[in-house]
C-alpha cells in the first residue's frame, strides 16, 4: 500500500542534542514538504523539495536542515535542539503536473526538546 | 506575500444542518484549490478538490470556486458530530510548487 511514513512519533531529547526526523514516501511522488504546526495554530512551511538533489527553503525560517538523496527519502535535521523547537513536524508529499498538486501527509513526529 | 484568509471560527452547527465554510485568496494566478480536515492531534487530510469555476459535490461535500471574485467555499450537508474538526484551505501557489495553506475555520457539531 502506497503511503508517507514519519518516524519517531514521538521525541524527547534534551537540549543540544541534533535529531533527525525521518520521512519515507513510497507512491513516487517528486516532491515532498515539511511543516511545522504547533497545537491548534497553523500550518507553516519550513522546507520543500522539487526532486533529488533539490531543496528549497520555506516560508518559515527554520535552523533546521533537509536532504533529498533518493526520491522517497526526505529527512529533516536540527543540528542543536532547544526548547523553542518544540513543535509537531509533519511531511507531506506530491506528484508532479498541473493537476497533480494534492499533498498527502504523514502522521507527524511530536517533538519535545526539553 | 500571497495569502489565503479564512474565519477561524468556531463554527458551531447543529447536527443535521449545513455547514459553510469560507475562504479568500490573493494569488490570482492560483488554479488549484482544496479543503483539508484536520482533527485534533491529527494530520490534515484531503476532502475536496477544484480546478474549475463552480461547484463541485461528493457526497456530502460540495466546494464552490469563484475565481473572478477569487473566494472558495465548502459545503457540508447534513452535519454529524463527526465533521467537528478544523477545515484548512489551500492554494496552490502560481509560482512555485507549494501550496498555501489558510489558518483554519473551527467547526464544531452540536448534537
Amino acid at each position: 500500500e502506497a503511503d508517507i511514513y514519519q518516524t519517531p512519533r514521538y521525541l524527547v531529547i534534551g537540549t543540544g542534542k541534533k535529531i533527525t526526523l525521518e520521512c519515507s514516501q513510497t507512491m513516487g511522488h517528486d516532491k515532498m514538504y515539511w511543516y511545522q504546526q504547533d497545537p491548534g495554530m497553523e500550518l507553516h512551511l519550513i522546507h520543500y523539495s522539487y526532486g533529488v538533489n533539490s531543496t528549497e527553503k520555506g516560508d518559515l525560517s527554520s535552523e533546521s536542515t533537509v536532504s533529498r538523496i533518493r526520491t522517497e527519502h526526505f529527512p529533516l535535521t536540527l543540528e542543536s535542539a532547544r526548547p523553542s523547537h518544540t513543535s509537531q513536524y509533519l511531511c507531506a508529499s506530491s506528484e508532479s503536473g498541473a493537476a497533480k498538486n494534492i499533498q498527502y501527509f504523514g502522521a507527524g513526529t511530536r517533538l519535545s526538546v526539553l | 506575500q500571497k495569502e489565503v484568509e479564512q474565519n477561524s471560527g468556531p463554527l458551531s452547527v447543529p447536527e443535521g444542518a449545513i455547514a459553510s465554510l469560507n475562504c479568500t485568496y490573493s494569488d490570482r494566478g492560483s488554479q488549484s484549490f482544496f479543503w483539508y480536515r484536520q482533527y485534533s492531534g491529527k494530520s490534515p487530510e484531503l476532502i475536496m478538490f477544484i480546478y474549475s469555476n463552480g461547484d463541485k459535490e461528493d457526497g456530502r461535500f460540495t466546494a464552490q470556486l469563484n475565481k473572478a471574485s477569487q473566494y472558495v467555499s465548502l459545503l457540508i450537508r447534513d452535519s454529524q458530530p463527526s465533521d467537528s474538526a478544523t477545515y484548512l484551505c489551500a492554494v496552490k501557489d502560481s509560482s512555485a510548487s507549494k501550496i498555501i495553506f489558510g489558518s483554519g475555520t473551527r467547526l464544531s457539531i452540536r448534537p
